[in-house]
């Protein structure tokens, strides 16, 4: 699976948009680009993911480049629920689905009033 | 409400024990895997189940075992805990094909040996 790159850490202010950049410069054409997030210590819960057209669902939306090198993740109006680390992951749907996700360090957003 | 349980949910355990960690999933999932994460650091996938009877190391090397006799429980052994096994273990389950959500997560136990 391609390898993904985000910033370390954001700010954003309660009410505001967060926007939450992620580089795959190396994805394949199956690959799809998954968004988890890790509130505090729990299990990661799943946000949204797409392969090549744009996705929103009522969590967040998700912003994927023509050339699919890169992709936003965009909540709209964050709230301090939504202070959390951000996972992007580039999983392959092929082999009957017999994948892995492997996570990087993702982005620590902070929200804040 | 959690489709995946994990128990316990807290466990402090002293040095030379035998523990396990209990994770089962009510939605007949045939994928199941297990992450390790130390405090304020990365998840990293310690083993995985493609089905019944199939077990696989994952990607950081664990002195755990796991086993697959159930397609829904998905049980963790430490044969001689260490306090280098302290950490969080998380569990997940996906079915076949990934489907539109992907890896269902756990809430995890937090296991401290002292």
């Amino acid at each position: 699976d391609a390898k993904t790159t985000q910033p370390t850490s954001m700010d954003c202010a309660e009410g505001r948009a967060a926007n939450l950049p992620c580089n795959h410069s190396t994805i394949s054409g199956n690959e799809y680009v998954y968004w988890y997030r890790q509130i505090h210590s729990q299990g990661p819960q799943y946000i949204i993911h797409g392969l090549k057209n744009n996705e929103t669902n009522e969590m967040a939306s998700l912003i994927i480049t023509e050339d699919r090198k890169s992709s936003t993740l965009i909540l709209p109006h964050a709230t301090l629920r939504d202070t959390a680390v951000y996972y992007c992951i580039a999983l392959s749907l092929l082999s009957g689905g017999y994948n892995k996700l492997i996570f990087g360090a993702g982005t620590r957003l902070a929200v804040h009033p | 409400e959690a489709d995946i349980y994990q128990t316990p949910r807290y466990l402090v355990i002293g040095t030379g024990k035998k523990i396990t960690l209990e994770c089962s999933q009510t939605m007949g999932h045939d994928k199941m895997y297990w992450y390790q994460q130390d405090p304020g650091m990365e998840l990293h996938l310690i083993h995985y189940s493609y089905g019944v009877n199939s077990t696989e190391k994952g990607d950081l090397s664990s002195e755990s075992t796991v086993s697959r006799i159930r397609t829904e429980h998905f049980p963790l052994t430490l044969e001689s805990a260490r306090p280098s096994h302290t950490s969080q273990y998380l569990c997940a389950s996906s079915p076949t094909p990934t489907g539109t959500h992907g890896y269902t997560f756990g809430s995890g136990t937090r296991l401290t040996v002292v």
